[in-house]
């Protein structure tokens, strides 16, 4: 059974840079693709970006200009780093698997249990 | 940019099918995949590439999709059904889910 767990501060200062780990246990991370998806309280889902190695990154176009991917396989890890966050970045933080890249394959099938990221003022 | 339309809510009776639609230009061309939600949980996939089912997901749970709407019904609806619906295409290789369907048992 693959588990994924996020970790990282729950609070974060208003323009400083959010930085996020998951970390993946029970199957390597080479071979899948890796989500961070985020949820803004009361609201809908909203993907970040996705990442297979480290030249095979896809960044949401609204988000692409503060993010920042990277994928750790000794540690069977990937991080994300998202720079200049406000308000609107306070969200439950979710790190996801799927199978392949775009329509076919690209289902969400293992999720961590999300965590949430504070931004004050 | 492309649209997904979910209905904010839907109730069905106890033991009622429940159809929850996902309404997009054409997505019918479209892989549709869907997830359940419960109260502070992570979402969990019930349904993906339109109507194949997760081990784990009852046989309940089924899903179809055709022109302009991809649908989730489920049949002989339980109080644990209860949950937010999050319906997800790929499209110009970015992830969009719609908004989301809140789905009260009665």
């Amino acid at each position: 059974q693959v588990h994924l767990q996020e970790s990282g501060p729950g609070l974060v200062k208003a323009s400083e840079t959010l930085s996020l780990t998951c970390s993946v246990s029970g199957r390597s991370i080479s071979g899948y693709y890796w989500s961070w998806i985020r949820q803004s309280p009361g609201k809908g889902l909203e993907w970040i970006g996705c990442i297979y190695n480290s030249e095979s990154i896809t960044y949401n176009p609204s988000l692409k200009s503060r993010v920042i991917f990277s994928l750790d396989t000794s540690k069977n890890q990937f991080s994300l780093r998202l720079s200049s966050v406000t308000a609107a970045d306070t969200a439950v933080y979710y790190c996801a698997r799927h199978p392949t890249y775009g329509d076919y394959g690209g289902y969400f099938d293992y999720w961590g249990q999300g965590t949430l990221v504070t931004v004050s003022s | 940019s492309y649209d997904l339309t979910q209905p904010l809510a839907v109730s069905v009776a106890l033991g009622q099918t429940a159809r929850v639609t996902c309404g997009g230009n054409n997505i019918g061309n479209k892989n549709v995949h869907w997830y359940q939600q419960e109260p502070g949980q992570a979402p969990v996939l019930v349904m993906y590439r339109d109507g194949n089912r997760p081990s784990g997901i009852p046989e309940r749970f089924s899903g179809s999709n055709s022109g302009n709407t991809a649908t989730l019904t489920i049949s002989r609806a339980q109080a644990g059904d209860e949950a937010d619906y999050f319906c997800q295409v790929w499209d110009s290789s970015t992830v969009l889910f719609g908004g989301g369907t809140k789905l009260t048992v009665l």
